[in-house]
């Protein structure tokens, strides 16, 4: 098994533009999750997904970031438009979902670290 | 609502010396208390968990934990820590269908 694929693993960009980052979940995996993790806050989870329905987005910060799971294979994360106090790095986590969210092992991507000038 | 608190956010040990990572919770119900683990420059994967039953959890690597209800903690100890166990260390909660919330990280540094 692969585990969970992100893309990019890194991405510097300027103020103001619009930044996408990629998921691959592992197969078979039924939720998704994505996180960010800074050095003053911690890791915080953003938005989780459940058979590709958005189930909380509470954690989204502002009407600038944006999630979307079209399929079962593939999830987006989108800045736009993107602000220094953006930096972080983001990361992705799936899970079976066989029982519950909230029991179940999260398998984490390597992250995307990005750098917003 | 649940949060966590790790009450070290660095602990710094000998290589072969025990170590013990701290982690407190408060909720008001039933919890499920993790440890994941998070390599430099990597994602963070499970350590262990505890759901129910034994209040001892063995983990990966060498790693154990210990519930306890009374004192609403939930330590992470190993008895002879390696180079490679330099890293940081989350505790994590949950309860009943909710989201998992994170503490803030531990970072482990193996002194030679």
């Amino acid at each position: 098994d692969a585990g969970v694929i992100q893309s990019p693993r890194h991405e510097v960009t300027e103020m103001g533009q619009e930044v996408t980052l990629r998921c691959k979940p592992i197969s078979g995996h039924d939720y998704l999750f994505w996180y960010r993790q800074t050095m003053m806050r911690g890791l915080e989870l953003l938005i989780y997904f459940n058979n590709n329905v958005p189930i909380d987005d509470s954690g989204m910060p502002e009407d600038r970031f944006s999630a979307k799971m079209p399929n079962a294979s593939f999830s987006t994360l989108k800045i736009q438009p993107s602000e220094p106090r953006d930096s972080a790095v983001y990361f992705c986590a799936s899970s079976w979902g066989a029982r519950r969210v909230s029991t179940d092992t999260q398998y984490f991507g390597p992250g995307t670290r990005l750098t917003v000038l | 609502a649940q949060s966590v608190t790790q009450l070290d956010s660095q602990v710094p040990v000998f290589e072969e010396a025990p170590v013990e990572l701290r982690c407190n919770y408060s909720s008001s119900v039933s919890v499920y208390l993790f440890w994941y683990v998070q390599y430099p420059n990597q994602g963070l994967q499970l350590l262990l968990k505890y759901l129910s039953g034994s209040t001892l959890v063995k983990g990966i690597n060498g790693f154990e934990a210990e519930f306890n209800k009374s004192q609403t903690s939930f330590h992470l100890r190993k008895p002879s820590v390696h180079i490679s166990d330099t890293a940081e260390y989350f505790c994590a909660v949950t309860e009943g269908d909710d989201k998992i919330i994170f503490g803030k990280g531990t970072r482990l540094h193996i002194l030679p």
